[in-house]
């Protein structure tokens, strides 16, 4: 089964920019899909098809996609985007799974 | 607005058997394909099991084929999930979310709330 491949944390200063990636055996070839989940809170769903923004979410994040690592990236980050940060994609050989990376939690310093 | 609220969790034996249920509103629910993403304490999202929009396809991952049914009531805008033979393993929050499938991908883009479910003696 497909496997992805997240840092388990990251930390950044406020202002900054943070990158969280997600490794995967070519998973430039996959659309990738990114969560945000707050302490408590279901996930929201923040970037998908690799770097599309639902409405609502603020142009701070962004996504790119290549080889083998996605990456999510926010910009002037804020002590709101502490959180933990998941990728997803769906692993079509694979009885129409959807897999779930290991998770990052994000802190702001 | 989109709403999806689950219900049915609880504390359960281990072997017992436990039906969640994820009440839908605010879109067509027969339009969309339905799945179940679960969270166990301290851990990351597992995603559990998907149905399409009339029920004729079901997915499950490894872990609960042959013990947990995906179903689906269009007509009451309702989603399922029937769990026997629990384990300590499935002990988690379990969360409906509406699985957006386009061509070559899925996503979920709205999500329950969540219900917990223990399995413990």
């Amino acid at each position: 089964s497909y496997v992805l491949t997240q840092p388990p944390s990251v930390s950044v200063a406020p202002g900054k920019t943070a990158r969280i990636t997600c490794g995967g055996n070519n998973i430039g070839s996959k659309s990738v899909h990114w969560y945000q989940q707050k302490p408590g809170q279901a996930p929201v769903l923040v970037i998908y098809y690799d770097s599309d923004r639902p409405s609502g979410i603020p142009e701070r994040f962004s996504g790119s996609n290549s080889g083998n690592t996605a990456t999510l990236t926010i910009s002037r980050v804020e002590a709101g985007d502490e959180a933990d940060y998941y990728c997803q994609v769906w692993d079509s050989s694979s009885d129409h799974r959807e897999v779930f990376g290991g998770g990052t939690k994000l802190t702001v310093l | 607005e989109v709403q999806l609220v689950e219900s049915g969790g609880g504390l359960v034996q281990p072997g017992g058997s436990l039906r969640l249920s994820c009440a839908a509103s605010g879109f067509t629910f027969s339009s969309y394909w339905m799945s179940w993403v679960r969270q166990a304490p301290g851990k990351g999202l597992e995603w559990v099991a998907n149905i399409k929009q009339d029920g004729s396809e079901k997915y499950y991952v490894d872990s609960v084929k042959g013990r947990f049914t995906i179903s689906r009531d269009n007509a009451k805008n309702s989603l399922y999930l029937q769990m026997n033979s629990l384990r300590a393993e499935d002990t988690a929050v379990y969360y409906c979310a509406r699985d957006i499938a386009a061509a070559g991908t899925r996503n979920f883009d709205y999500w329950g709330q969540g219900t917990l479910v223990t399995v413990s003696s």
